[in-house]
């Protein structure tokens, strides 16, 4: 069975750095992108960026480039986004999802597994 | 990148059809066949109902059907059952710096 685990909610001060964590199982990890979404009740969902595990190769969407960061450890099956210096406005529910990329000619635009989401909450 | 538009809220009764739309534009929706359905009941993992506008994946109901025509894509479900009560959210990929653009949300009640 395909599964995505995510670290569990978070709360931290303005200022503070965080790391969160998503660990996969049940497929090949190196196979398949990772994607992190943000959802908040303000905008709703919104594409952060995307990894390959199989050489950590990343993209971000330009409203997040610079303020995190995506990793990746494939020998664990586990993918990370961080940031360094965390705003008020970085409180939301972040989730990482599977696919969403094309490959080799071929296009898996679309997110089939979900990891729960981990809840961030940013607050002095 | 501004969101895709869905109506806030959608209702039927008990087997009825329902359909909910998603609405963008040239540089997402209208211009790739890559528009796909998520549903999310509160407190659990979001589910992919549909992918590349019209295909279901394996294990989802051949009640949720998708299509698309010009800009915007919709998601009908026929036959609606208590069980599809849940929120709804569409996703295309964009040629904006974004990548994917997903869409407001909608919740479906059924009556």
């Amino acid at each position: 069975e395909v599964q995505l685990v995510q670290s569990g909610a978070e709360v931290k001060k303005p200022g503070e750095s965080l790391r969160i964590s998503c660990k996969g199982s049940g497929y090949t990890f190196s196979d398949y992108w990772i994607t992190w979404v943000r959802q908040t009740p303000g905008k709703g969902l919104e594409w952060m960026g995307r990894i390959n595990p199989s050489d950590s190769y990343s993209e971000y969407s330009p409203s997040f480039q610079g303020h995190v960061t995506i990793s990746a450890d494939k020998s664990i099956s586990t993918v990370y986004l961080q940031w360094s210096s965390l705003k008020a406005s970085d409180t939301a529910m972040y989730y990482c999802v599977r696919r969403g990329y094309c490959s080799r000619g071929r296009c898996y635009n679309w997110f089939d597994y979900w990891g729960q989401g981990t809840l961030v909450t940013v607050s002095s | 990148q501004s969101a895709l538009t869905q109506p806030a809220s959608v209702s039927g009764s008990p087997g009825q059809s329902i359909t909910i739309s998603c609405t963008g534009t040239t540089s997402d929706v209208g211009g790739y066949h890559y528009v796909s359905w998520y549903q999310h009941h509160p407190g659990k993992v979001p589910k992919l109902m549909i992918y590349d506008v019209t295909n279901r994946p394996s294990g989802v109901s051949n009640r949720f059907s998708g299509s698309k025509s010009g800009n915007t894509a919709s998601l009908t479900i026929s036959g609606l059952q208590a069980e599809d009560e849940a929120d709804y959210y569409c996703s295309s990929f964009t040629s904006s710096g974004t990548f994917f653009v997903f869409g407001t949300g909608t919740k479906v009640t059924v009556l």
